[in-house]
């Protein structure tokens, strides 16, 4: 079955660069999810799309900003990148059905080094 | 505001051994869904189970349970019969319905180390 797929897996910047993050949710999946993981840390959630619109907010700095496209991937895009914005960064998809609780299914996820 | 506790940092086992990893979880609201992943060395988060406010009854797959209770706010899991390749962190994770957007919250992560 057709999983996640995150571009690139791995990515290495220097501090002040700018870093895009892509997202392939899986076919018929409308929405989709970015999580940041920094290291020994769980999961916390950054924003979400729903049909194309943004649908929430979490804790996601000024400096980073996310669409999704017409045809459903997402990208986020990190700009003046700062060292303790090295973590692993996951994207999930799920179907969308009202008031959420779908099963969120993982992309493999972009493990971004900042020096 | 919601929140999910796994009070058990570091767990390691004999293989074999059975191991019964606790979360705990706190919501205001009626309509809320529970899950398990677990993430092994390689870094995937890979779902377990998910589990809505309304379902109670206990669920078996494998080697793999789990037991819901409502009354103590706890969705714990375990594994029978534990072996090597079960070592991975394992998250328990709440969304509520009120959010209306399915986001996760995740619980501090319980670290499984299964030995040979």
């Amino acid at each position: 079955a057709a999983g996640v797929i995150q571009s690139p897996r791995h990515l290495i910047k220097e501090k002040r660069e700018t870093a895009t993050l892509k997202c392939y949710p899986i076919p018929r999946h409308d929405t989709v999810y970015w999580y940041q993981q920094g290291p020994g840390q769980d999961p916390q959630f950054l924003i979400s799309f729903y049909e194309k619109m943004q649908s929430d907010k979490g804790s996601i700095p000024d400096r980073f900003s996310a669409q999704q496209f017409s045809d459903y991937h997402s990208e986020l895009n990190m700009s003046s990148l700062e060292l303790g914005d090295s973590a692993l960064y996951f994207c999930a998809s799920s179907p969308r059905t009202s008031g959420g609780g779908d099963t969120q299914y993982f992309g493999p996820g972009t493990r971004l080094t900042v020096l | 505001a919601q929140k999910v506790t796994q009070a058990q940092t570091e767990i390691s086992v004999v293989e074999k051994e059975d191991v019964t990893l606790d979360c705990v979880y706190e919501t205001r609201d009626t309509t809320y869904y529970l899950f398990w992943y677990k993430q092994p060395p390689s870094g995937e988060l890979v779902f377990l189970i998910r589990r809505n406010s309304f379902d109670e009854q206990n669920e078996i797959s494998g080697r793999y349970s789990w037991n819901f209770q409502k009354s103590t706010s706890s969705f714990n899991f375990t594994i029978t019969a534990s072996q090597v390749v079960d070592s991975a962190v394992y998250f328990c994770a709440l969304s509520v319905y009120s959010s209306n957007t399915g986001k996760l919250i995740f619980g501090q992560g319980t670290t499984l180390q299964v030995k040979p």
